[in-house]
């Protein structure tokens, strides 16, 4: 079965330093990989998605980046954070096809001071 | 272009009664419909989807939805709500003929089962 990890699980840090939070996804091959924010426990904004190796959408202009090294490898960094950045992101994985079902780790909540 | 509306911020009803979270959603051509629920601190877990056949669609946990075409809804009801269902619902739609994968989600639902 597949199954979806993401690190670190919490994470405080100061403002203007930079970010690395890791997803990877096992049990598949050649997903699609979806970066999310969500704010103040509600809705979810799509920041990044990958459909393959070094291929990376952006959703929303920020000074936010990601990457896909590996098949089933998907980063997000920062090199200076703000205090908006604070926030529960989200990574989900699904396959190639219009209607495969999105499904989603367990978050790393990132507070910044 | 494709959205969904959640029209309740919050539903609350007695364990055993039960339980129905509203969704709308307005796409082009036709959906691909989503059911997803957040426990706190939690990832989103998968319920159900709606992709062609039966209107109604069962899913985990005692969950089903019924796909309405013509009203544009796709409700998420339990017969007999229990207090573990308190949580965070999201629908999310996605037009067939969109060519990015990406989902519209709505702003969530706050379920509130008491005892």
């Amino acid at each position: 079965s597949q199954t979806i990890h993401q690190w670190p699980a919490t994470l405080v840090q100061p403002v203007g330093s930079p970010l690395s939070l890791e997803c990877t996804v096992e049990g598949t091959s050649n997903p699609n990989l979806y970066w999310y924010r969500q704010a103040a426990g509600r809705g979810l904004q799509l920041l990044f998605y990958s459909v393959g190796i070094g291929q990376i959408s952006s959703e929303v202009p920020q000074n936010l980046s990601a990457s896909r090294p590996q098949d089933r490898q998907f980063i997000l960094s920062s090199k200076k954070l703000l205090l908006s950045d604070s926030g529960f992101y989200l990574c989900a994985w699904s396959g190639q096809g219009n209607q495969e079902t999105q499904y989603f780790g367990p978050g790393t909540r990132l507070l910044v001071l | 272009a494709q959205s969904v509306a959640q029209p309740e911020d919050q539903v609350n009803v007695a364990e055993g009664n039960p339980l129905t979270v509203k969704c709308t959603y307005s796409v082009s051509g036709n959906p691909y419909l989503f059911w997803y629920v957040q426990y706190p601190n939690r990832g989103l877990q998968f319920l159900l989807k709606y992709i062609t056949g039966d209107n109604l669609v069962k899913g985990s946990y005692g969950f089903e939805a019924e796909f309405n075409k013509s009203q544009t809804s796709f409700h998420l009801k339990k017969p007999s709500a229990l207090v573990s269902d308190s949580a965070l619902y999201f629908c999310a739609v996605r037009d067939i003929y969109s060519n990015d994968y990406k989902l519209s989600f709505g702003a969530g639902t706050t379920v509130t089962v008491r005892a």
